[in-house]
């Protein structure tokens, strides 16, 4: 069974910190990684969306991801309280028969 | 471009009824998928919809259904309500098979 694994935090920063957040993945045929960030109470917003090792930037957010260690994270840099969500990774194989398989999310709370 | 739309946003059923939920893909985006979504057990998938063909189905009970009209256009039905369908059910919209765009969701409590 596929799994994507996340911590559930809550992961605390103070403001203007670099936030990072995991992700470990279980199907080593998995092609495509994305991240989303859901505020409580709306759906899921996609932030990211990686396919090769190593570093994909957008603004303040870099995803990276290693593909040989299972493993995929998003780093949020300058933290501002608008970023406090929950922030899920989600897993997809190669072609159209796959279905992404998601995290349980973990909690960002981004201080003053 | 406009975005994933769902209807109705909120509903309130007794246990037994059935529901029906709409979802209208951004323009141009032909596979649909749904989510189920609960504090306990994260986001679940449903169904996808490519096309107006079924192609992919979660682990849920026979009691969740769905189906694509031409226009990509999307329903999904639950008969014979439980309370543990109380759930955010939303869709999902993808251009290439790969990146969804989730709409706001309909929230179903069973009461």
């Amino acid at each position: 069974q596929k799994e994507v694994e996340q911590n559930s935090g809550p992961l605390s920063v103070p403001e203007g910190a670099i936030a990072s957040l995991n992700c470990t993945y279980s199907d080593r045929v998995s092609q495509s990684f994305f991240w989303y960030r859901q505020y409580s109470g709306k759906s899921p917003e996609l932030i990211m969306s990686i396919y090769s090792n190593g570093d994909k930037e957008d603004g303040r957010f870099t995803a990276q991801l290693n593909k040989a260690s299972q493993y995929v994270s998003l780093l949020i840099r300058d933290s501002q309280p608008s970023d406090s969500a929950t922030y899920l990774c989600a897993v997809k194989g190669s072609g159209g028969s796959y279905i992404p398989t998601f995290g349980r999310g973990t909690s960002l709370i981004v201080h003053p | 471009k406009a975005g994933v739309t769902q209807t109705p946003r909120y509903l309130i059923k007794t246990r037994g009824q059935q529901v029906t939920l709409s979802c209208s893909p951004i323009s141009g985006h032909r596979s649909v998928s749904w989510y189920q979504q609960t504090p306990g057990q994260g986001l679940q998938f449903l169904f996808e919809y490519f096309s107006e063909t079924q192609r992919n189905k979660g682990n849920f009970p026979g009691r969740f259904s769905g189906r694509q009209f031409s226009n990509s256009r999307s329903e999904m039905n639950v008969s014979t309500l439980e309370l543990g369908d109380s759930a955010l059910y939303l869709c999902a919209s993808s251009l290439n098979l790969d990146e969804q765009f989730f709409g706001p969701g309909t929230r179903l409590t069973v009461l």
